[in-house]
């Protein structure tokens, strides 16, 4: 299994372009995240899926957008890039439901610039 | 709501030295608690997870942990550090209907003298 996966590794994009974060998994999980890592903040949830199809803001959703077609993927999609999104990425997957709670499986990140 | 706070941002230990890392979180409900690690420039690694049950968690490299409920505490312990140890640590609480939704910690840097 490759896990959990993250294209591209670096970006650097100008103020008001638009890009899509990929993330994609293999383990068949239904519940995926996004979080991003700011120095001094730990990490913050910006949206979460629990399956394909349902998805739902997390702590700080503003200027991002997702969607879940499939099981494995689940990109971000950032439409107008600000200087305040600027942060290294990561997505994340599990299994979910039922009465436990499982391991969240991390990828590699992806740091983005906006310049 | 859910918090976590990690009141030391950097903590230096020398190499074979016993290690503490604080972890207070604030949740309703009976917490789902995780200690992740994270190396420079990787993601993170989960290191141990509480549940319910046992308060004494064990994790991978040797770390363990201890809930202890009366203090909202989820401390990180270590009996001796290697310097492989050094990186970042996060601390964090499962929040939402199964715990997936992770509210982390802003996080320890351990650094390891030799």
């Amino acid at each position: 299994n490759a896990g959990v996966t993250q294209t591209p590794k670096f970006q650097v994009l100008k103020t008001g372009q638009s890009m899509t974060l990929q993330c994609a998994q293999d383990m068949n999980h239904e519940y995926m995240s996004w979080y991003r890592q700011d120095p001094g903040m730990g990490l913050r949830l910006i949206h979460y899926s629990v399956g394909a199809g349902i998805t739902d803001q997390g702590e700080v959703p503003n200027g991002y957008n997702v969607s879940r077609s499939t099981t494995e993927d689940f990109p971000l999609r950032l439409l107008s890039a600000a200087p305040s999104q600027t942060s290294v990425y990561f997505c994340a997957s599990s299994y979910s439901g039922g009465s436990v709670t499982y391991e969240q499986y991390f990828g590699p990140g992806t740091r983005l610039t906006v310049t | 709501a859910q918090s976590v706070t990690q009141p030391d941002i950097h903590i230096t230990v020398s190499e074979g030295a016993s290690l503490e890392l604080r972890c207070n979180y604030s949740y309703g409900a009976t917490p789902y608690l995780f200690w992740y690690v994270q190396s420079p420039g990787q993601g993170l690694q989960l290191l141990l997870k509480y549940f319910s049950g046992d308060t004494l968690v064990q994790g991978i490299k040797g770390f363990e942990a201890e809930f202890k409920r009366s203090q909202s505490s989820f401390n990180l312990r270590k009996p001796s550090v290697h310097w492989s140890d050094a990186a970042e640590y996060f601390c964090a609480v499962g929040a939402g209907e199964y715990g997936n939704k992770l509210v982390f910690g802003a996080g320890t840097i351990l650094r390891v003298k030799s």
